[in-house]
């Protein structure tokens, strides 16, 4: 079955690290994105690509790098600038011009400690 | 620009109450609307979506009808379950924009009680 993944579900970074989160879809969807979500808030969107080897930055993208090599991957590395990385990340994909919206992964609950 | 605006919950009903969360959208052009539900833990899933004005969008008992007149698109179900307890969040998608993004509402949670 057509999905996409995200791992790992859970991930502890000490303060001062680098971490990447994976996101890989079989979709064959050409757009993917980057949100976070924090505690009782809504979606915040982070970065978003529309075709392999081009992103944009969305409204909180400071701290956070993406790269997108392959049309199935997205990774989202979280970096030490990132002053509050705790929070749980949802990556989605969609046809770009589409009237389907999104499909999402599952998350990634990143807990600083 | 675009936005949604969703009621604040928490919305508390007990079961077979009648539902409805409300949402109103801003938006240029002519977007389709959609409602997600996030389960906890979880990402989130397409609930129904609407494309033009006076679709109504339907699933799982839930229903939604898109009322370009009035920029609204709430989600409505006759009987709702304990099962039901989630976060709905509201969207729209700018079809004119060419990009695909969608914005999001700031979700509203939903308590049903047995």
């Amino acid at each position: 079955d057509g999905g996409i993944t995200q791992s790992p579900k859970y991930l502890f970074r000490k303060e001062g690290q680098n971490v990447t989160l994976s996101c890989e879809q079989n979709l064959n969807h050409d757009a993917m994105y980057w949100y976070r979500q924090d505690p009782g808030q809504g979606l915040r969107l982070i970065y978003y690509s529309q075709i392999v080897n081009d992103f944009q930055k969305g409204d909180i993208a400071e701290g956070y790098s993406v790269s997108r090599e392959k049309k199935e991957s997205f990774p989202l590395t979280v970096t030490s600038a990132q002053k509050n990385p705790t929070a749980f990340y949802l990556c989605a994909s969609s046809i770009v011009v589409d009237r389907d919206g999104y499909t999402f992964g599952s998350g990634t609950r990143l807990t600083v400690v | 620009g675009n936005s949604v605006t969703q009621m604040e919950g928490p919305v508390t009903l007990s079961e077979e109450a009648f539902l409805t969360i409300n949402c109103t959208y801003t938006a240029t052009g002519y977007p389709s609307l959609f409602w997600y539900v996030q389960y906890p833990g979880e990402g989130l899933q397409l609930l129904l979506k609407a494309t033009k004005a006076d679709d109504k969008g339907s699933n799982k008992g839930f229903e939604a009808t898109y009322r370009k007149e009035t920029t609204s698109f709430h989600l409505e179900k006759g009987s709702v379950q304990v099962s039901d307890s989630a976060v709905y969040f509201c969207a729209l998608s700018d079809k004119r924009s060419n990009t695909g993004k969608l914005i999001f509402g700031q979700g509203t949670t939903l308590q049903v009680k047995p």
